[in-house]
């Protein structure tokens, strides 16, 4: 069965403090990696999608790496407005099909004290 | 755009009630997911659609749930009889290609009490 796993469950930083989100993945065929922020009382909104292992996307204080067995969110120089709850997803084959379907994680939420 | 618009944002209804939630996704997206999310389970995906056909509906979690999309710009999950265990927020989410960026809606809140 498809899985992806992330860590922490929870983190929580100070202002300034730079540190690593983990999302693995056990899945068959993965066609691509995403990463999404959800604030609450919203819908998932898209960060960035990763497709080979190697990869690095950048996105102000945000940086995606994905390797073959996970993938890092890495977070520099915090501040209170990148609290919310990261989501990443792997884009997997929908079974028997040519199509394909994005399998969650639980998601990490990330707190910042100012 | 607007994005993908769901309504109602939140729905309180009794146990084994009618419940449609319905959705309007991105003008020219071909592809139509709904997930429902709850604290224990996460992120999951119920069924979704490619050009108005349903294509995987493994996730439905059991025949009281039903989907449809009548047409490119509507779709509806519907769910009879309703049951405590369905609260959880439902969301819709369409995208341009299968792989592709998928835009989420605000989602609607169920609370079946």
């Amino acid at each position: 069965e498809d899985q992806v796993t992330q860590s922490p469950e929870a983190l929580r930083l100070q202002e300034g403090e730079s540190s690593s989100l983990n999302c693995s993945y056990t899945v068959s065929g993965l066609r691509g990696l995403f990463w999404y922020r959800q604030d609450p009382g919203k819908g998932p909104e898209f960060l960035f999608t990763l497709y080979s292992a190697g990869e690095e996307k950048e996105k102000e204080r945000l940086k995606a790496t994905l390797t073959k067995k996970e993938s890092f969110l890495h977070i520099t120089a915090p501040k209170p407005e990148d609290s919310a709850t990261y989501l990443c997803a792997g884009y997997v084959n929908a079974g028997g099909t040519s199509y394909g379907k994005l399998t969650f994680g639980q998601g990490t939420i990330l707190t910042v004290h100012p | 755009d607007a994005g993908v618009i769901q309504s109602p944002r939140h729905e309180v209804t009794e146990m084994g009630q009618e419940v449609t939630l319905r959705c309007k996704p991105i003008s020219g997206h071909d592809y139509l997911f709904w997930y429902r999310q709850t604290m224990m389970r996460g992120l999951e995906l119920l069924i979704y659609f490619n050009n108005n056909v349903p294509i995987d509906d493994s996730g439905m979690p059991e025949d009281r749930f039903s989907a449809k999309m009548p047409n490119a710009s509507f779709s509806t999950l519907k769910i009879q009889p309703s049951e405590p265990r369905d609260s959880a927020v439902y969301f819709c989410a369409s995208s341009l290609l299968g792989g592709s960026i998928a835009f989420f809606g605000q989602g609607t809140r169920l609370t079946v009490v």
